[in-house]
C-alpha cells in the first residue's frame, strides 16, 4: 500500500514569508507525528496528533509553528514570519493504533534565503 | 539535554567486515529502542528494535544488543554490504504507545569495495 506521502519535496521561500507542509499519513493511522531534521542531525520531535487532536506539541519552537489535522487524516505544517533558522528537512510519520512504529515520509526541504 | 548519545559519527568498513555503532541513553524510562536507517533524500525506515527485557535480538544481519544496567545498546551490521552504506541511528521511546522518538545524532556508514 501506499507510505506516508508529503508535499512540496522542495520549498525555497524568502525571509518572512508564510509556508505550508503537508503530509499524508498511511491510511488508517491514528497517530502523526511532525518531526524537523537538521543537517547533519537526527530528526526532532515538534507535534503529535492523534485522531484530530494535537496530543503533544511540546516540541514546536515557538509560536511561528502550528499544524493541525482537521479530520483526522491529512496534516498541514504552518510556519509564519519563517526565518533562515527554519531551513531544514520536515518529516511527517504515522502509526497505527497500539504500535510504537512509525513509518516516515521522504520530507520537505525547506529552505529559507 | 541530548537524552541519546550515539558514536561514532562516521564510520568506514570493508565489505564483509562487522559495522558497530553505539547508543548510551540516560531516560530510564525508556522502553523501546529502535533503529532506523536513511538513506539521502529519504525518510528514515525502521530497521530493528528492542525491548529491555531483552539482551539481543537478531534479524539476518542485524543484531542489537542490550545492556540495561548500563543503559547502552549497539546495532552490528555483520558481513556489511556496499548497500548497507546509509546514515543510522539510534532512537527511543518511552511507555506508552503512540510516544515521541527521541533520536540519536546519527552515524554515516561507508562500506567499501
Amino acid at each position: 500500500g501506499a507510505g506516508v506521502s508529503q508535499t512540496p519535496s522542495n520549498k525555497v521561500t524568502e525571509k518572512g514569508k508564510y509556508v505550508e507542509l503537508r503530509c499524508d499519513p498511511i491510511s488508517g493511522h491514528t497517530a502523526l507525528y511532525w518531526y524537523r531534521q537538521s543537517l547533519g542531525q537526527g530528526p526532532e520531535f515538534l507535534i503529535y496528533f492523534q485522531g484530530t487532536g494535537a496530543a503533544d506539541d511540546s516540541g514546536l519552537p515557538n509560536d511561528r509553528f502550528f499544524a493541525v489535522r482537521p479530520e483526522g487524516s491529512v496534516s498541514t505544517l504552518k510556519i509564519q514570519r519563517t526565518e533562515r533558522g527554519d531551513s531544514a528537512v520536515y518529516l511527517c510519520a504515522s502509526s497505527s493504533h497500539g504500535q510504537e512504529t512509525q513509518y516516515f515520509g521522504p520530507g520537505t526541504r525547506l529552505l529559507v534565503l | 539535554q541530548q537524552q541519546v548519545k550515539q558514536s561514532p559519527q562516521s564510520l568506514i568498513v570493508q565489505k564483509g567486515g562487522i559495522s558497530i555503532i553505539n547508543c548510551a541513553y540516560e531516560n530510564t524510562a525508556f522502553d523501546y529502542f529502535p533503529w532506523y536507517q536513511q538513506f539521502p533524500g529519504k525518510g528514515p525506515a525502521l530497521l530493528i528494535a528492542i525491548r529491555p527485557d531483552v539482551s539481543e535480538k537478531k534479524e539476518g544481519r542485524f543484531t542489537i544488543s542490550f545492556n540495561k544496567s548500563a543503559k547502552q545498546f549497539s546495532l552490528h551490521i555483520m558481513d556489511s554490504q556496499p548497500g548497507d552504506s546509509a546514515t543510522y541511528f539510534c532512537a527511543a521511546i518511552p511507555p506508552g504507545t503512540a510516544s515521541k522518538l527521541t533520536f540519536g545524532t546519527g552515524t554515516r556508514l561507508q562500506v567499501t569495495l
